[in-house]
């Protein structure tokens, strides 16, 4: 199985902030990567597929980037919606994995 | 609009089974595969399996081969997953997730609401 590893597990910022997460694969999955947003009691919500490709309605503060075994999803300016927790998945392979989260917490 | 409606929470004692229904509307529900993906309290997401609605074909994983079972009443445009031999560790919010594949790009687009289910004696 692809073990997906993101970090930081939890992260304080601040709005107007920059945030950057990080994910990576055990092994190559060249873009199969897909980011997600979770808030408490809601399904996960597709934010970025193909490592970088933002999904309709989306806002473009969301980026992603990378290849390979390394990717980033960067929020450039934080707003107060954005408060969530936020995983990475690969899509390569089955079992699909996902990352452990990142926890997006209010400074 | 596309929706994924999953049915209501389930209550279980240890060893007993439960059958989660995830109902497709606004699409054409033969065309994408589904998956199941489960949460615990506080956990990741976990991929359990999935079915390509078209042709049935399933596909688990092996964590929880043998205990689970997904599959679909395409007139129903309905899709299940059987869950066996429940234990505590097995409390968890259960969702069908429908997943695009498309040049390149393969991913989760539309998700059910979820069903919460507890395992507890």
């Amino acid at each position: 199985d692809i073990q997906m590893t993101q970090s930081p597990s939890s992260l304080s910022a601040s709005i107007g902030d920059r945030v950057t997460v990080t994910c990576r694969a055990s092994q190559s999955i060249t873009s199969y990567l897909n980011w997600y947003q979770q808030k408490p009691g809601k399904a996960p919500n597709l934010l970025i597929s193909a490592a970088s490709t933002l999904q309709s309605g989306v806002p473009s503060r969301f980026s992603g980037s990378g290849s390979g075994t390394d990717f980033t999803l960067t929020i450039s300016s934080l707003q107060p919606e954005d408060f969530a927790t936020y995983y990475c998945q690969q899509s390569y392979s089955s079992p699909r994995t996902f990352g452990q989260g990142t926890k997006v917490e209010i400074k | 609009q596309v929706q994924l409606v999953q049915s209501g929470a389930e209550v279980k004692k240890p060893g007993a089974s439960v059958k989660v229904s995830c109902k497709a509307s606004g699409y054409i529900f033969t065309g994408y595969d589904l998956h199941w993906v489960r949460q615990a309290p506080g956990q990741r997401l976990e991929w359990m399996g999935w079915i390509s609605v078209g042709n049935g074909n399933t596909k688990y994983s092996q964590k929880f081969q043998g205990r689970v079972t997904i599959t679909r009443d395409t007139p129903a445009d309905t899709a299940y997953m059987e869950f066996t031999s429940l234990r505590s560790e097995d409390t968890a919010v259960y969702y069908c997730a429908r997943e695009i594949d498309r040049g390149g790009a393969r991913y989760f687009d539309f998700w059910g609401q979820g069903t919460l289910v507890t395992v507890s004696s």
